[in-house]
């Protein structure tokens, strides 16, 4: 199986703050990554898709990037709202694998 | 308006079974492949397996803590998909959810998740 490995595993940052999270994939992946948002007490929702494509409705300080074992998302300036946990999942190959999180704290 | 509603979940002892269900709504469920996700308590997300539709034979993928022991089908003409469950041990204690995310078309849509307690 695929290991996606996620740095930091947790993070705090101020509204306004500029954060990157990685995710390192234990093979190639090409850019079958996608990144996703879950706020406590509720289902994880997909930010982005393909490493770096937005998904419809997603704000622009959301941006996704990388191909092969290494992607990052960046949060360009934090707001109240993106307060949550983040995980990455591969679906190059099956089985899909997600990394295991990171959750970011106001601080 | 895309919906699925898991249900099923409880208190189960280790060894037993248990049926896991997700009726959906608002899509064209026979075009779609669909996924169980679960997510052990303060834990992170863990993919399942998925369902193919009918022009993929329906056939099934499976994550390895589960292969052998967890079985997904799917009824289209109840617009529903069922996770069997056997075999069940401690650590499959999780909400489990039930997905629609299609690379695709770059969406996505989750039930609200059915908690699944294996205790004796």
């Amino acid at each position: 199986d695929i290991q996606m490995t996620q740095s930091p595993s947790s993070l705090s940052a101020s509204v306004g703050d500029r954060v990157t999270i990685t995710c390192r994939a234990s093979q190639g992946i090409s850019n079958e990554l996608a990144w996703f948002q879950q706020k406590p007490g509720k289902a994880p929702k997909a930010l982005i898709f393909a490493s770096s494509s937005l998904q419809s409705g997603v704000p622009s300080r959301f941006r996704g990037s990388g191909s092969g074992t290494d992607f990052t998302l960046t949060i360009s300036s934090l707001q109240p709202d993106d307060f949550a946990s983040y995980y990455c999942q591969q679906y190059n190959v099956y089985p899909v694998t997600f990394g295991q999180g990171t959750r970011l704290d106001i601080k | 308006e895309v919906q699925l509603v898991e249900s099923g979940g409880g208190l189960v002892q280790p060894e037993g079974s248990l049926r896991l269900s997700c009726a959906a709504s608002g899509f064209t469920f026979t075009d779609h492949y669909m996924d169980w996700v679960r997510q052990a308590p303060g834990k992170g997300l863990e993919w399942v397996g998925r369902i193919r539709n009918k022009v993929s034979s329906y056939t099934t993928e499976y994550a390895a803590p589960v292969k052998g022991r967890f079985t997904i089908s799917r009824d289209d003409s109840k617009n529903s998909v069922y996770m069997q469950m056997n075999s069940l041990k401690t650590e499959d204690t999780a909400v489990y959810y039930c997905a629609k995310v299609n690379m695709v078309t770059q969406d996505d849509y989750w039930g609200q998740g059915t908690l699944v307690i294996v205790s004796s």
